[in-house]
């Protein structure tokens, strides 16, 4: 039973570039939510996938955007990188959109220099 | 807005021995979800235990357990016998139930837990 799985697990970008992080879902989950969680700190929560549309979304600038495909997979994209931005990136899936609990990846760690 | 307050940064149990970790909230909802989520050097968030706020009886997971004060908004992790594989980050979190319309989680900044041999 295949879990959350998120590429690359590291990452180093210059500010100003743009990244994407890509996620794919536990078997079976058809919904996926992307999280930052900055170091020290717990994971506060960008936006949610569900039928390939942003259900939900946090308190993140519009340089942070996503995208579902139709087999429930998952890209995250942040353009115009800050060096505020350096944080390990969290996919977490579910089984529709109100179902708990979250399952997560192992997350994809981001440096911006 | 919820909250989810954690107030120990960092806490130390000897090996075989109980520890509790500690969480606030706070909500204005009469629904909602806790959970408590363990993150070891591997980066993955584990789920260890939840808690439905109707449910009065407070949940266990083997020996894990957790001490559920709806009133009192507060929802603290013990954990029993522990073993050297419990020392992680955990973190507590809170999620509406589904009346609200929102699913997001909201994390607490987490507490290190060192187990001593």
């Amino acid at each position: 039973d295949a879990g959350v799985t998120q590429s690359p697990t590291h990452l180093i970008k210059t500010r100003g570039q743009q990244v994407t992080l890509r996620c794919s879902p536990k078997s079976g989950h058809d919904t996926v939510s992307w999280y930052q969680q900055a170091l020290g700190q717990g994971p506060q929560f960008i936006f949610q996938y569900y039928e390939e549309e942003e259900r939900q979304r946090g308190n993140f600038p519009d340089r942070f955007s996503g995208h579902q495909f139709p087999n429930y997979s998952s890209e995250l994209n942040v353009n115009a990188l800050l060096l505020g931005d350096s944080a390990l990136y969290l996919c977490a899936s579910s089984l529709g959109v109100s179902r708990s609990p979250l399952h997560f990846g192992n997350g994809t760690r981001l440096t911006v220099t | 807005a919820q909250t989810v307050t954690q107030s120990q940064p960092e806490m130390s149990v000897q090996e075989a021995e109980t520890v509790t970790l500690s969480c606030t909230y706070d909500t204005s909802e009469s629904d909602y979800y806790l959970f408590w989520y363990k993150q070891p050097p591997s980066r993955q968030m584990i789920l260890v235990i939840r808690q439905e706020a109707y449910k009065q009886q407070n949940a266990t997971e083997n020996r894990f357990s957790v001490n559920f004060q709806k009133a009192a908004k507060s929802f603290s992790l013990k954990i029993s016998d522990s073993q050297l594989g419990d020392a992680a980050m955990y973190f507590c979190a809170y999620r509406s139930g589904t009346t609200s319309g929102t699913y997001k989680y909201i994390f607490g900044t987490g507490t290190r837990l060192k187990v001593l041999a």
